[in-house]
């Protein structure tokens, strides 16, 4: 089972700031397999970046995906008030088994 | 508009059965897999499994195979996971998610709002 490990545990920022959030694959995964989501207290989650790249219906241009092998990126160009959440990425493999990363907290600085 | 709808928190004594549901709208129900998902207190996300409500194929996670029941009824376009006898240690947060496919991978894009089990005496 692949293993997925995102860094930081939190990241503490100001709106405006660049954030970098990465995940780390326990071994190499294609970057078609891997997603990241967003969860805010209260509402669903929502499906940010599939295939490592590619923005999910309606996400702004400020987050982007990059990546491969064994280490993924996000980035969120210019923090927005609306971005202080917690990222998740996930691998999904054809057994099925979809995993989790263990999640970045993005708070306000 | 894409939507699942899950039904309300709930709270259960250990030993108890239960059965949550998840309905969608706004597309074809039967023509995309719907995953569950967990989330224990204070923890991150952990996928149980996932149902075709086309023909109810069902894929369990090891760990959840045994412990809960997946199903689907695709004519009121809805889901249901179910526990026979529910435990203290089953108490946390269980969301739906449809699955959608591109370039050899599935990924939950939609996600329902979650249902809250608390199991205590």
């Amino acid at each position: 089972e692949i293993v997925l490990t995102q860094s930081p545990g939190t990241l503490s920022l100001s709106p405006g700031e660049r954030a970098t959030l990465s995940c780390r694959a326990s071994q190499s995964i294609s970057s078609s397999s891997l997603a990241w989501y967003q969860q805010k207290p209260g509402q669903a989650l929502r499906l940010l970046m599939y295939g490592a790249s590619s923005r999910a219906t309606g996400i702004p241009d400020r987050f982007s995906g990059s990546g491969s092998g064994t280490d993924f990126t996000l980035t969120i160009s210019r923090l927005e008030p609306e971005d202080f959440a917690v990222y998740y990425c996930q691998h999904y493999a054809s057994s099925p088994l979809y995993t989790f990363g263990q999640g970045t907290k993005l708070e306000i600085k | 508009e894409v939507q699942l709808v899950q039904s309300g928190a709930e709270v259960k004594k250990p030993g108890e059965s239960l059965k949550i549901s998840c309905k969608g709208s706004g597309y074809r129900f039967s023509n995309y897999w719907i995953g569950w998902v967990r989330q224990m207190p204070g923890k991150g996300l952990e996928w149980m499994g996932t149902i075709y409500p086309g023909d109810s194929d069902t894929r369990y996670r090891s760990s959840f195979q045994g412990q809960v029941t997946m199903s689907a009824d695709k004519s009121i376009s809805t889901a249901y996971l179910q526990w026979s006898s529910l435990k203290a240690s089953d108490t946390a947060m269980f969301y739906c998610a449809r699955l959608d496919y591109s370039r050899g991978a599935y990924y939950f894009d939609y996600w329902g709002q979650g249902t809250l089990v608390t199991v205590s005496s």
